[in-house]
C-alpha cells in the first residue's frame, strides 16, 4: 500500500496568512492526488482533484501543486472560515490512502 | 444536485451486525461507484473500498474483507454496507462517497455513526 505522510499535524495561522501543507507518497502517484476540508462534525468535502484542479464553487484562494511523490496544497490568505482538518487522498493505485490530516486553527 | 443521504446512528452489541445505507439522488445511479470510508473517534480516514452498482462488482482494501460487505440496490439507487463481528475497533463515522471507479470523491454522504456496546 502507498503510504501518505501529511505535514504538518497541526498548523496555527493569523487570517491573511499564506498557508501550506504537505503531503508526501511513499512512491511516484502521478498527480493522482486530491485535497479535501473536514469542518468539525462533518463530511470531507473536496477541494482539489488531481493535484491542481479546483473543485467547482471553491474559492481561489486555494490550490494544489507537487509531482511524483510530493504534494503541497496552498491557501493564499487564509479566512477564518478555512478553520478545518485538510487531508489528503492518493488514487493512483489501491488501496486508495489518506494522509493523517492536518488540523488549520486560528492564531 | 447530487445528494447521498445516509441512514441514522446505529449501537451494535459485540459479535452482531449492522447494516447502513447510502440513498443516491440526482444522478444516475449506475454510473458511478460508491465508496465507504471509515472515520474513527478523533482519528483519520480509511477507504472500505466501492461497489459497482451496475455490476455488483466490488473491491476490498484488505483490511476490511472479512469485516464490510458491500452491496447496492439499483430499483432504490441505494447502496448498503454491513459490518459483522462488530468490536470496539468497529465503533466509528461511515461515510458513502460517490467516485469512479478510479478518481476523486467529489460527494459525501453526511455519515453515519456506529457505535459497538454492550
Amino acid at each position: 500500500d502507498i503510504q501518505m505522510t501529511q505535514s504538518p499535524s497541526f498548523l496555527s495561522a493569523s487570517v491573511g496568512d499564506r498557508v501550506t501543507i504537505n503531503c508526501k507518497a511513499s512512491q511516484n502517484i502521478n498527480k493522482y492526488l486530491d485535497w479535501y476540508q473536514q469542518k468539525h462534525g462533518e463530511a470531507p468535502k473536496l477541494l482539489i482533484y488531481n493535484t491542481n484542479n479546483l473543485q467547482t464553487g471553491i474559492p481561489s484562494r486555494f490550490s494544489g501543486s507537487g509531482s511524483g511523490t510530493d504534494y503541497t496544497l496552498t491557501i493564499s490568505s487564509l479566512q477564518p472560515e478555512d478553520v478545518a482538518t485538510y487531508f489528503c487522498l492518493q488514487h493512483s493505485s489501491r488501496p486508495r490512502t489518506f494522509g493523517g490530516g492536518t488540523k488549520l486553527e486560528l492564531k | 444536485e447530487v445528494q447521498l443521504q445516509q441512514s441514522g446512528p446505529e449501537v451494535g452489541r459485540p459479535g452482531s451486525s449492522v447494516k447502513i445505507s447510502c440513498k443516491a439522488s440526482g444522478y444516475t445511479f449506475t454510473d458511478y461507484v460508491m465508496n465507504w470510508v471509515k472515520q474513527s473517534p478523533g482519528q483519520g480516514l480509511e477507504w472500505i473500498g466501492w461497489i459497482d452498482p451496475e455490476y455488483g462488482s466490488t473491491d476490498y482494501a484488505e483490511k476490511f474483507k472479512k469485516k464490510a460487505t458491500l452491496t447496492a440496490d439499483t430499483s432504490s439507487n441505494t447502496a448498503y454496507i454491513q459490518l459483522s463481528s462488530l468490536t470496539s475497533e468497529d465503533t466509528a463515522t461511515y461515510f458513502c462517497a460517490r467516485s469512479g471507479i478510479t478518481g476523486w470523491f467529489a460527494y459525501w454522504g453526511q455519515g453515519t455513526l456506529v457505535t459497538v456496546s454492550s
